[in-house]
């Protein structure tokens, strides 16, 4: 079972749709969750973070994470052209701090 | 806040000569920092994990002698490919991240590596 597992896409959403990402994760015993945005060629983009069960919200994103389910997702509303990138989950591995990444979602929002 | 830049941003190289990638924090300690490579269309490969002041940890599969890491100082990472080869072109980027918030990871712009 992979460690970190994302639905690969590509994910497409009308322009002001809420776009709904998946990840699912294998170790119970990861505490830290983060969703970050990498448009093509360029380097990843931190853009939430959860620690806790429940929802985060900011802005016009908002994670979820159901550690029971191993399960964390990442809302966007009032999705724009803009947002059309790969959107990485990562998952803290250890106490180093190290991250699992999944392969990534390709979100493409249409005008 | 929490800026990480990387020199170069792009580098060609003949083949068996050695590059040599810095990584800094500009606005933060980063008391770990991370090296990555990604192949296209591919997701990131964690390469080392490296502390200041101590030795890299290298993931299994990656050579500790062609890819050298320093970590001198708690701003500046060093990524020096050594002997280069045409399969070892790819995108490298680093992170780092520091004591206070161990588990989130900034990035650096990325380095384009072309080996020819």
């Amino acid at each position: 079972q992979k460690e970190v597992e994302q639905n690969s896409g590509p994910l497409s959403v009308p322009e002001g749709a809420i776009a709904s990402l998946n990840c699912t994760y294998s170790d119970r015993g990861s505490q830290s969750f983060f969703w970050y945005r990498q448009y093509s060629g360029k380097s990843p983009e931190l853009i939430m973070f959860i620690y806790s069960n429940g929802d985060k919200e900011d802005g016009r994103f908002t994670a979820q994470l159901n550690k029971a389910s191993q399960y964390v997702s990442l809302l966007i509303r009032d999705s724009q052209p803009s947002d059309s990138a790969t959107y990485l989950c990562a998952v803290n591995r250890g106490s180093q701090g190290n991250l699992i990444f999944g392969k990534g979602t390709k979100l493409s929002v249409k005008p | 806040g929490a800026v990480v830049s990387q020199h170069p941003s792009w580098v060609i190289c003949k083949s068996g000569t050695s590059v040599k990638i810095e990584c800094r924090s500009l606005d933060f300690q980063a008391t770990t920092m991370f090296w990555y490579r990604q192949f296209p269309k591919q997701s990131l490969m964690l390469m080392a994990t490296s502390n200041e002041g101590s030795k890299a940890t290298y993931e299994q599969g990656v050579e500790k002698d062609k890819f050298l890491i320093n970590h001198a100082s708690l701003t500046l990472s060093t990524l020096t490919v050594t002997s280069a080869h045409p399969e070892d072109s790819s995108f490298y980027i680093c992170s780092a991240s520091n004591r206070e918030f161990p588990y989130e990871q900034y990035f650096g712009p990325g380095t384009r590596l072309t080996v020819t």
